[in-house]
């Protein structure tokens, strides 16, 4: 079982403000994306990453890959409330398949 | 706009009366997924096609089953359907050969069993 542990599991933070969330694994994937989830709907990809160590931006997003593919976090600088959600890290893992954390949900307060 | 759509979005049933709920994709995806969300937890895969190829999990339970009649389209049964399947359904598309493993979601189907 691909086991994927995020935490924290919940963040609040006022606008403006930097965070950082986490999304670590024992195991080895090679890939590793990023979702966010909104109440009530479908997680919208944000982002994949492959390389270990590599380091992309979306926006006020930074994901970084860890150098042994096992773990990634996620930064954002400058927290709007539109970036409140419930924010996923997925590990592609055999054939087609994907394992999920449980998520790291973040509220930023106007 | 290529999407992945999912009806309805808000389905209540009865304990023990089947329950089918369907997802459409035009995107011309070959991989079709369902999976199960329940509240503060990891979406979890029950199944998916690779073209009509069905691939069960090993412990998604018998009461629920799938069909693929072409391409574009998905359907989820839930034969008797307990309070425990109370959650969110997603559906998810990936194209083979596109990269990494990459799904895109629909909007999801919200199960409430009375």
């Amino acid at each position: 079982t691909q086991l994927l542990e995020q935490s924290p599991q919940f963040l609040s933070i006022q606008e403006g403000e930097n965070l950082t969330v986490y999304c670590n694994s024992s195991s080895v994937f090679s890939s590793l994306q990023w979702y966010r989830q909104e109440p009530g709907e479908g997680p919208v990809l944000l982002v994949t990453v492959v390389t270990g160590g590599e380091v992309k931006k979306l926006k006020r997003l930074t994901f970084q890959f860890g150098d042994a593919r096992k773990d990634s976090s996620l930064h954002i600088t400058a927290a709007q409330p539109g970036d409140t959600g419930l924010y996923l890290c997925a590990g592609a893992y055999g054939n087609n398949r994907l394992a999920f954390g449980k998520g790291n949900q973040v509220v930023v307060i106007p | 706009d290529a999407m992945v759509i999912q009806n309805p979005r808000y389905q209540v049933t009865q304990f023990g009366k089947p329950v089918t709920l369907s997802c459409s994709q035009t995107l011309n995806h070959n991989v079709m997924y369902w999976y199960q969300q329940k509240s503060s937890q990891a979406p979890k895969l029950l199944f998916h096609y690779y073209d009509k190829d069905f691939n069960n999990e090993a412990d998604t339970p018998d009461n629920f089953q799938s069909r693929r009649p072409n391409t574009s389209f998905c359907f989820l049964d839930i034969r008797s359907p307990g309070l425990g399947d109370a959650a969110m359904y997603l559906c998810a598309t990936r194209v083979v050969g596109g990269t990494y493993n990459e799904q895109f979601f629909g909007p999801g189907t919200r199960l409430t069993v009375l």
